[in-house]
C-alpha cells in the first residue's frame, strides 16, 4: 500500500505528557498538510509544508504545537504538555502539483486522560 | 475563509441516486472544488474534483453550475458501503488551506 501512513494508530496519554505522532506522505508528494478532527465536525486545519519549508500555520496551533518536515520527506507533529481539550483525531494528507487533490492517512487518534 | 455549505444530513434508498448538493460562492475562478467521504475511524477518501466542468470517475459524477457557485455530487446508484460523511471543499483564496465543513451525513437505507 502506498498511501499515507500515520504512526501510531491510537495514543493514550496523561494530561501534561508530550506526544508526538508521525507521518509517512505518498512518495513524491511535496506538499503535506496536518489537521485534527474533534467529533462531529469536520477537519480543521493545522499547518502546511511544501517539502521541507512550513509555509503556513493555524492560529489553532498554540505554542504547545510543533511540526517539523526534515528534508522534506516524514513529518512528525509534536505537542507539548497535552490537555483534555487535544483529545482529537490528527489527520495528515499529502499532495503533489497544486491542485491535485489531497490523499489523507486514516489519522492518530489522541485521548488525553 | 473560503467556505462551503452542505445539508446536514440526507437519505437515498439502496440502488438509487443520491445527490448530494454544495454551495461555494466564495470561490476563485480558479480554483477547483474537491469531494470527499468519511466513514468512522478512517481519514477522508477523496471521490472526485473539478473547475468548469462536470467530471465523471469509477465513483461518481460531479455536476458544477456554470456560475461556479455550486455543484452536485452524484452517486448513480448508491449502495450500504455509500452511507459516510460527505465534505465539498475548496481551498482558501491567498492561503494554502483547504476548508472543510461539517459535511453531509448520507444514510442509504436497505
Amino acid at each position: 500500500d502506498t498511501g499515507v501512513s500515520q504512526n501510531p494508530r491510537h495514543k493514550i496519554t496523561k494530561r501534561g505528557q508530550n506526544v508526538t505522532f508521525r507521518c509517512d506522505p505518498i512518495s513524491e508528494h511535496n506538499r503535506l498538510y496536518w489537521y485534527r478532527q474533534t467529533l462531529g465536525q469536520g477537519p480543521e486545519f493545522l499547518t502546511y509544508f511544501q517539502n521541507e519549508a512550513q509555509l503556513e500555520k493555524s492560529r489553532l496551533l498554540s505554542d504547545r504545537f510543533s511540526a517539523e518536515r526534515p528534508k522534506g520527506s516524514f513529518s512528525t507533529l509534536e505537542i507539548q504538555r497535552t490537555e483534555q481539550g487535544d483529545s482529537a483525531m490528527y489527520l495528515c494528507a499529502s499532495s503533489s502539483p497544486y491542485d491535485s487533490p489531497l490523499h489523507f492517512g486514516n489519522g492518530t487518534r489522541l485521548t488525553v486522560t | 475563509d473560503a467556505k462551503t455549505t452542505q445539508p446536514t444530513s440526507m437519505d437515498c434508498a439502496e440502488g438509487r441516486a443520491a445527490n448530494l448538493p454544495c454551495n461555494h460562492s466564495t470561490i476563485s475562478g480558479n480554483e477547483y472544488v474537491y469531494w470527499y467521504r468519511q466513514i468512522h475511524s478512517q481519514g477522508p477518501q477523496y471521490i472526485i474534483h473539478g473547475l468548469k466542468n462536470n467530471e465523471t470517475n469509477e465513483m461518481a459524477s460531479l455536476i458544477i453550475t456554470e456560475d461556479r457557485k455550486s455543484s452536485t455530487l452524484i452517486l448513480p446508484h448508491a449502495t450500504l458501503r455509500d452511507t459516510a460523511v460527505y465534505y465539498c471543499i475548496a481551498p482558501d483564496s491567498g492561503t494554502y488551506k483547504y476548508i472543510f465543513g461539517t459535511g453531509t451525513r448520507l444514510k442509504v437505507l436497505a
